[in-house]
């Protein structure tokens, strides 16, 4: 059974800092790009990164760049976004994603906020 | 960056409707586009990939065309169990959605 399972969301203040991360199993997770997605609170889905099946190359949307990075290990089959300088405007619930199998973990929330 | 247009953002519809939903890309993307369903409370699932290709398990009322800037996504006849939000996705270049369709009932 395919399972992405995402954890490390909380509450954190503006200006700090979290990690997330996501346990996959049921599929060859060094075959596959992987990608964070977010949704704010009542609103739509934003695509946040991505990350080659080595970790070679990464791409971030613009409003993280520089404050967000995608990683991986292989051999833990495990994703990761280190996440500083939070803002409010990142409050969201934060899925796992392995798009070409159209995989979603269940999401972890993260809310800034003093 | 890529930006999606997507329209309409919500529409009223009953069952047995044919409904329509655009996609418009701000560049030339080939057929690098997916048709995501989301309901309240769930992650999103997608219904066609590759622009027109359907997802396997998806209901062939859902069908997907288009390739470049514009993209479309109809459902035939609307069940009950397709009220729902529908986005577009990118992958040609990063990733982008697009703002979402609500459809609701009439």
């Amino acid at each position: 059974e395919v399972q992405l399972v995402e954890s490390g969301g909380g509450l954190v203040q503006p200006g700090g800092s979290l990690r997330l991360s996501c346990a996959a199993s049921g599929f060859t997770f060094s075959s596959y790009w992987m990608h964070w997605v977010r949704q704010a609170p009542g609103k739509g889905l934003e695509w946040v990164a991505n990350i080659k099946q080595d970790g070679t190359a990464k791409y971030h949307v613009d409003s993280v760049k520089g404050r967000f990075t995608i990683s991986r290990d292989n051999a833990k089959n495990s994703l990761y976004l280190q996440m500083n300088n939070l803002r409010a405007e990142d409050t969201a619930v934060y899925y796992c994603v392995n798009r070409d199998l159209d995989y979603w973990g269940q999401g972890t929330l993260v809310t800034v906020s003093s | 960056d890529i930006q999606m247009t997507q329209s309409p953002s919500s529409l009223s519809a009953s069952v047995g409707d044919r409904v329509t939903i655009t996609c418009r890309a701000s560049q030339g993307i080939r057929n690098d586009l997916g048709w995501y369903q989301q309901k309240p409370g769930k992650a999103p699932k997608r219904l066609i990939y590759a622009a027109s290709s359907l997802q396997s398990g998806v209901p062939s009322r859902f069908s997907g065309s288009g390739s470049g800037t514009e993209f479309t996504l109809t459902i035939s006849s609307l069940q009950p169990e397709d009220f729902a939000t529908y986005y577009c996705l990118q992958h040609n270049s990063r990733g982008t959605f697009g703002q979402g369709t609500k459809v609701e009932v009439k």
